[in-house]
């Protein structure tokens, strides 16, 4: 199974700074397979980002992915007020499907 | 507009049975896998079981296996889980997954509490 680490845990930040997270794979993700999700406190995870840095529909362009093999990064670039929360990156390419453990954006 | 919508959660013993459902609309439903998330409060996200388009092949995390069971039922739009023999470490939000192959969790239903406990 590969696993998927996040780092850091917590990015305190103040808005209008850039975030940069981090996944990094136990194994290389084939074709690419990685999606980062945005998670608000008691809603679901909305889909930023999947293979690796194409965005999902409707999401600004601030939010960016890059990366390859087992290194993955999601970079917000200017941290609006609705940015603040938990971002989880996550593998797709074949079962099982796994996340990472979640990085929380909070204000600075 | 696409929607999941959970139903099912609730407070149980250790040992009790439950059986979540997952009401589908907006998009076509026998076109996609469909899966089971949960999350501890406060913890991250694990994939519990997942089932293909036409529910012959299913599949399940190792903490569940031989508990809960996934079905579909195309022709309502509907997924579910039957959760028997629950135990504590069972208790999490529970959310329905959509998924299409070579593409991610694109839309997620709203979450499902159940929380096992005496």
């Amino acid at each position: 199974e590969i696993v998927l680490t996040q780092s850091p845990g917590t990015l305190s930040l103040s808005p209008g700074e850039r975030a940069t997270l981090s996944c990094r794979a136990s194994q290389s993700i084939s074709r690419n397979y990685l999606a980062w999700y945005q998670q608000k406190p008691g809603q679901a995870p909305t889909l930023l980002i999947y293979g690796a840095f194409t965005r999902a529909t409707g999401i600004p362009d601030r939010f960016s992915g890059s990366g390859s093999g087992t290194d993955f990064t999601l970079t917000i670039g200017r941290l609006e007020p609705e940015d603040y929360a938990v971002y989880y990156c996550h593998k797709y390419d074949s079962s099982p499907l796994t996340f990472g453990g979640g990085t929380k954006v909070e204000i600075k | 507009e696409v929607q999941l919508v959970e139903s099912g959660g609730d407070l149980v013993q250790p040992g009790g049975s439950l059986r979540l459902s997952c009401a589908a609309s907006g998009f076509t439903f026998r076109d996609y896998w469909m899966y089971w998330v949960r999350q501890v409060p406060g913890k991250g996200l694990v994939c519990v079981s997942h089932i293909n388009t036409d529910g012959s092949y299913t599949a399940y995390e190792d903490s569940v296996k031989g508990r809960f069971t996934i079905t579909r039922d195309n022709a309502k739009n509907t997924l579910y889980l039957q959760m028997n023999s629950l135990r504590v470490e069972d208790t999490a939000v529970y959310y329905c997954v959509r998924k299409m192959i070579h593409n991610p969790f694109d839309r997620w239903g709203q979450g499902t509490l159940v929380t096992v406990s005496s």
